[in-house]
């Protein structure tokens, strides 16, 4: 189906384990991005990649890691999860049109983890 | 740290009435953009405002922006309920395709 997923949908963890979420695009959009939502903080940024192999920290990078070997995936690894990684996760993409500024993202369902 | 900020953080109205959203930033734009997010979903592009812009149509939205005031309304005309949603605003600064996100506006359309 065309559009970006993320799995899992729910994921229930406990603290120091490896957990990795996956995102993936199907229109070769050349930009993803991964934000987590908390509560009181609204969306915030946390890596984002510009091309396959380019990638950047965003406002909250710490204790995450990402790769992007192929333009369609995105997965987000968190190395050794803490209870303060709880949160809702959303994947999106854009597609960079050279407009001068930011182009409207699209997002996924997002990922709902809870860290025990 | 944020740079669009959403006011008022919530908003109940009765169908048919007006519901208009505040957003202030804090540094010049590139252009500004409004997203509305449904209980338990991902969020879902509005519209678009260019900082050289001062307002913009698309259906029963109008969004204006002012950028010697730093700050952008988002008006719905006639509300459904299902209109009820949170909505954000995002700013676009410089070169980069990044977004900042506000907090967002808790919109609650009663029928």
């Amino acid at each position: 189906d065309a559009g970006i997923t993320q799995s899992p949908r729910y994921k229930i963890t406990e603290t120091g384990r490896q957990v990795t979420l996956m995102c993936h695009q199907t229109w070769s959009h050349s930009y993803m991005f991964w934000y987590r939502q908390d509560l009181g903080h609204g969306l915030r940024l946390i890596y984002y990649s510009a091309a396959a192999d380019i990638t950047d920290k965003g406002e909250v990078p710490d204790g995450y890691v990402v790769s992007r070997s192929k333009t369609e995936n995105f997965p987000l690894t968190l190395e050794s999860a803490t209870r303060s990684q709880t949160s809702v996760y959303f994947c999106a993409s854009s597609e960079s049109k050279g407009s001068g500024g930011a182009d409207e993202q699209f997002f996924g369902p997002g990922t709902r983890l809870t860290v025990l | 740290s944020q740079q669009g900020e959403e006011d008022p953080q919530a908003l109940s109205i009765q169908e048919g009435e007006n519901a208009t959203m505040n957003c202030s930033y804090k540094t010049s734009i590139n252009n500004l953009q409004w997203y509305r997010q449904n209980s338990g979903r991902g969020l879902v592009h509005l519209i678009l405002i260019r900082s050289n812009e001062r307002e913009k149509h698309s259906g029963r939205l109008r969004v204006t922006l002012d950028t010697s005031k730093k700050s952008s309304s988002l008006l719905i005309t006639a509300s459904r309920a299902a209109d009820t949603a949170s909505y954000f605003c995002a700013t676009s600064q410089g070169g980069s395709e990044k977004l900042v996100f506000g907090k967002g506006t808790k919109l609650t359309v009663n029928p």
